[in-house]
């Protein structure tokens, strides 16, 4: 069974810092990774999405990688601003059944 | 505006009285899918749909129902709520079944008392 997991938990940085967030999953056969947005209250809205097919996406300030063999994926934020603070989820779709799983999410507070 | 509907966005009921949380999308995508989130357990997939009449169980099925009959809505059914399935529930919606992003809901907030 596919599981998904997200480290840190949670991150505070002070504002102008480049960060990495962290994505691992555990079965290779999936279609694509899609990196998430959420702000408190509000729904998710999507960030990147990788193609299996592909190695990283970028949007911005923002550089999604996948590495499908080993099961990671990182989301790399560039100079980074107190509008970036929110929750941060990633989620893989399987190609076996269609299904979409979800990490935990990491939860980034940049500080002004 | 582009968007995914979800009604009503909170409500409190009590146990066993059949609920319907409607979801409604206007960029006619096949993909639809119901998910429900909860603290440290985060989001998990309870239904979702590749296309009209096409559904399957996602993750945590038990006591929901869901029926597609036209290709923009999707309704999530309670037959008879407990207090387990107190939740943030969102409704997604994408264009196709692979490699297409997904556009979420603002989400409906249950309490079942």
């Amino acid at each position: 069974k596919q599981e998904v997991t997200q480290i840190p938990a949670a991150l505070s940085v002070p504002e102008g810092e480049n960060l990495v967030l962290n994505c691992s999953f555990t079965d290779s056969a999936i279609y694509n990774l899609q990196w998430f947005r959420q702000d408190p209250g509000k729904g998710l809205t999507s960030l990147l999405l990788i193609q299996s097919s592909q190695r990283e996406q970028t949007s911005g300030r923002l550089n999604a990688s996948l590495d499908k063999s080993s099961g990671r994926s990182t989301l790399y934020i560039a100079a980074s601003q107190p509008g970036d603070s929110a929750t941060y989820l990633c989620a893989v779709e399987g190609n076996r059944d269609d299904k979409i799983i979800f990490g935990k999410g990491t939860r980034l507070h940049i500080l002004p | 505006e582009a968007q995914v509907t979800q009604n009503p966005r909170y409500l409190i009921t009590v146990t066993g009285k059949k609920l319907t949380v409607t979801c409604s999308q206007n960029m006619n995508h096949e993909y639809m899918s119901w998910y429900r989130q909860d603290p440290g357990l985060g989001l998990r997939q309870i239904y979702y749909s590749m296309n009209v009449e096409v559904t399957d169980k996602g993750d945590v099925p038990e006591g929901y129902k869901v029926s597609r009959k036209e290709k923009r809505n999707f309704p999530l059914i309670l037959e008879s709520p407990s207090p387990n399935q107190t939740s943030l529930y969102f409704c997604a919606s994408s264009l196709s079944t692979v490699n297409q992003p997904q556009h979420f809901g603002d989400g409906t907030r249950l309490s079942i008392l």
